[in-house]
């Protein structure tokens, strides 16, 4: 059964700690992504890799950080230093990256982080 | 990126037939149209995606004139389940996806 998992589901933080969120692809794709979604409004991009070992910022980059190991692995830390963590996170993953015409991307379940 | 406009919500009835329009005065030769459907605390999900003339999947169709320059997504006999957000989006590559707010379809029994 091929996809995207996102863990957990639901994530809950005291203010001031890191926190990490699990993103695992099966799908064999190069590119993920990591999407923001707060209340009403669209998702903003955190960043994105093309590649194994490589990523880039996206338009909200502030106080969170990626790795890229692995293929099938994107995992994100929410660092302290992200003033406004509590929202709703989207992981995605597509099988070109840039500079596919008809790329499409999917995504994960997400996953809510509430911070206390 | 092109910049896409779509309105903000939209109310149905079960049965009807659903049309959300799109423009994108700024698309670009190369960028395809491609729309997706979110479910509450769900990610996103591909339904489709067209360059010009008519596209017709076995959810929807889209509909794109001549100037591409709006495009519209066809919802044939909705039902409650359709009650969802659906994004325009307008791009030539991968990688940076812009979704704006989407239009919030609320589908009446």
């Amino acid at each position: 059964d091929g996809g995207i998992t996102q863990s957990p589901k639901y994530l809950f933080r005291k203010e001031g700690q890191n926190v990490t969120l699990s993103c695992e692809q099966n799908l064999n794709h190069d590119a993920m992504y990591w999407y923001r979604q707060d209340p009403g409004q669209g998702l903003r991009l955190i960043y994105y890799s093309q590649i194994v070992n490589d990523f880039q910022k996206g338009d909200i980059a502030e106080g969170y950080s990626v790795s890229r190991e692995k293929k099938e692995s994107f995992p994100l830390t929410v660092t302290s230093a992200q003033k406004n963590p509590t929202a709703f996170y989207l992981c995605a993953s597509s099988i070109w990256g840039q500079g596919a015409s008809t790329d499409t991307q999917y995504f994960g379940p997400g996953t809510r982080l509430t911070v206390l | 990126l092109a910049k896409t406009t779509q309105p903000i919500s939209m109310d149905s009835y079960e049965g009807q037939e659903v049309n959300i329009t799109c423009s994108h005065n700024n698309i670009a030769t190369n960028d395809y149209i491609t729309w997706y459907q979110q479910f509450p605390s769900q990610g996103p999900r591909f339904i489709i995606q067209g360059y010009k003339t008519k596209v017709t999947n076995e959810v929807a169709s889209l509909f794109i004139p001549a100037d591409r320059k709006s495009s519209t997504l066809s919802l044939p006999r909705v039902s409650l389940s359709d009650t969802a957000v659906y994004y325009c989006l307008v791009y030539n590559q991968g990688g940076k996806l812009i979704f704006g707010q989407g239009t919030e379809l609320s589908v009446k029994p």
